[in-house]
Parts: structure tokens; sequence; C-alpha cells
């Protein structure tokens, strides 16, 4: 019952921007997007989050529209080390607590 | 700070057998997690602990279960393994606050083998 659609795989150019986008069309009002990358081998590592504004950190930027129904992770200068599968997930309410529905992810391969 | 440890990396057992696994959360963080990975499921959410108490429990059977301890830490166990619990088990900690604000951070997990 992922929340999130993303497409299965991208290739990005060493130094160039990397665009992930992400689909969450039935986004409840009070459900944050969270984007994690996991390397083959390791946990999940979290990126960044946010609920309707833009977000940006030191490893990436956030963009969500303004109805909220999509977004978009960006790495701006990426590196082979960014090479991962990257998860768009919908932080969803159950009862008084929550949890990460995690969806199929888009492997990102980054080449020289 | 270090980050969330798993202890043991890697574990293989035999059918029938129980087992437990360990995790030590973030210092300061009072959510625990677990989730479990398969490359035919993917990630799916296992429980989560607070402040000792389970909060949430995923879809799963009784044979998997977990506690927390005062001090943040939990244990989960899985008793009579069968084949398809072979998997990579993670557990992830958070603050446990403002929950939708507080980010999960994720161990390197606890890769179970069952023969």
């Amino acid at each position: 019952d992922a929340k999130t659609t993303q497409p299965p795989s991208m290739d990005c150019a060493e130094g160039r921007a990397a665009n992930l986008p992400c689909n969450h069309s039935t986004i409840s009002g009070n459900e944050y997007v969270y984007w994690y990358r996991q390397i083959h081998s390791q946990g999940p590592q979290y990126i960044i989050h946010g609920l309707k504004n833009n977000e940006t950190n030191e490893m990436a930027s956030l963009i969500i529209t303004e109805d909220r129904k999509s977004s978009t992770l960006i790495l701006p200068h990426a590196t082979l080390r960014d090479t991962a599968v990257y998860y768009c997930i919908v932080r969803v309410a159950v009862g008084y607590t929550d949890k990460l529905i995690f969806g199929t992810g888009t492997r990102l391969q980054v080449f020289p | 700070k270090a980050g969330v440890t798993q202890t043991p990396r890697y574990l293989i057992k035999t059918r029938g057998q129980q087992v437990t696994l360990s995790c030590s959360p973030i210092s300061g963080h009072r959510s625990v997690s677990w989730y479990q990975q398969t490359p035919g499921q993917g990630l799916q959410f296992l429980f989560e602990y607070f402040s000792e108490t389970q909060r949430n429990k995923g879809n799963f059977p009784g044979r998997f279960s977990g506690r927390q301890f005062s001090n943040s830490r939990s244990e989960m166990n899985v008793s009579t393994l069968e084949l398809g619990d072979s998997a990579l088990y993670l557990c992830a900690s958070s603050s446990g606050q403002d929950r939708y604000n507080s980010p999960l951070h994720f161990g390197n997990g606890t890769r179970l083998t069952v023969t």
C-alpha cells in the first residue's frame, strides 16, 4: 500500500544535477514527505523531509508542488558515491503513532 | 554522536530455532522501530516502541516480537524460524517527540539467513 510512485531507474552524469521525481497524489494534509537512500548492504540513510515548503540541507534540496501531489529531490552536483536506491516516502499516521511506507524506489546510477 | 548500532551484523540459523536481534538507538532517542527488508517484499514495518511500550505493530505473525528497555535499547525476537524469515532486519530510532517531523535514523541491519 505504498503511497508514492517513482521511476524505477535513472542515470546522471557525475557533476550534473540529479532530479528525482515522486508522485504522492493521495497525500493527506499533515503527512510529511521523506527521502531516504540505500546503498547496497547498508541501512537507509535519511536525506531530507518536508511538509509543503521547499527545503534544503547540506545533502540535497526538496521541491514540493503547491498542491503537494508531487515532489522532486535534487542532488545539485552528483558524485559516484551518490549511486544508490532513493526512496520517496510518505509518513503515514496510524492511530496515535505512524510508520514509513516504503515503495520500490528509484535506482540512481551516476556515471563518470 | 554515534549512530544506530545493530548486533550481530550477520546470523545464520536453522528452521525451527529462535533468534534475538539487538538495537542501540542514537543517544537521547526514545522511539525505536523495526523493519524487515526482503528482495520480494521490500521494506516492511514490523513494530515501534516508545518508552518501553509498543505503540504500533505491522502485519506480521505473532512469532515476531520485541521489547524496549528503560535505556531505550531494543531487542527483536523471532521464534520458530521459517525459511521465509531470511531477510535484512533494520532498526531505526527517532526522538519520538514531534513524530511526523522527527526523522528516523537507520542502523545497517542484521542479515539473517535461515537454512
